[in-house]
């Protein structure tokens, strides 16, 4: 089975931290992604990567920054931490060919930025 | 832009019922449709894909259905169980891209009562 772990279940931070956020995939997928989740607003893209040090940014990627140094792991990183980035996040990987692209989910981060 | 959208947002049936959720998307440039399932404070599970070039998918109790000229998928659930109580979310992958990512509906919440 494929596995999509991330770092932490819940996360508090206070505001202006720096936050990293760790996504790790076991099944050798060349794409990773980061969303966020919020009430009423649904699943949105931050930032997505399709191999090794390339990023792409998503539909929401003011405030964040991602890195891809390995191609199991895909970070996301708020340079400093705001209220308003207080969410689940996701991050999600898929890999190339008919079975290859369904798309996994980690369990979630909930950040709480205080 | 892709818009995805689900109906109804919410739904509780009795157990034992068979149901229909119902998925629309805009633009039938697709490369495929997913269903998730989502409990409470969790991350995304993978239910069914399906291709573009595909009509219908079966897993056990869940059988989904993609009608792209339409630009419509329905998730069928047989002989519903509490078990099956939690969000349900479709997403699209659009057929141009190299990464797959996926444009998400807000989801069914479901629940089955005892």
């Amino acid at each position: 089975d494929v596995k999509v772990t991330q770092s932490s279940r819940y996360l508090v931070k206070r505001t202006g931290e720096k936050v990293f956020l760790e996504c790790v995939q076991d099944m050798d997928h060349e794409n990773m992604f980061w969303y966020r989740q919020d009430p009423g607003l649904g699943l949105r893209l931050i930032y997505f990567s399709y191999d090794v040090k390339m990023k792409e940014k998503g539909d929401i990627p003011e405030g964040y920054s991602v890195s891809r140094e390995k191609k199991e792991r895909f970070s996301l990183i708020l340079e400093s931490a705001s209220t308003n980035q207080t969410s689940m996040y996701l991050c999600a990987s898929t890999g190339q060919g008919t079975r290859g692209d369904e798309q996994y989910f980690g369990p979630g981060t909930r950040l709480t930025v205080t | 832009k892709q818009e995805v959208t689900q109906i109804p947002a919410a739904l509780s049936v009795p157990e034992g019922e068979n149901l229909v959720l119902n998925c629309s998307f805009t633009d039938s440039a697709i490369y495929n449709l997913q269903w998730f399932r989502q409990d409470p404070g969790k991350g995304l599970t993978s239910l069914l894909l399906i291709q573009s070039s595909q009509r219908e998918q079966t897993s056990g109790r869940l059988n989904a259905s993609l009608d792209k000229s339409s630009g419509r998928s329905t998730l069928y659930i047989a002989a519903s169980q509490p078990g099956d109580s939690a969000t349900y979310l479709c997403a699209v992958t659009p057929s141009s891209g190299s990464a797959r990512q996926l444009t998400f509906g807000s989801g069914t919440q479901l629940t089955v009562l005892p």
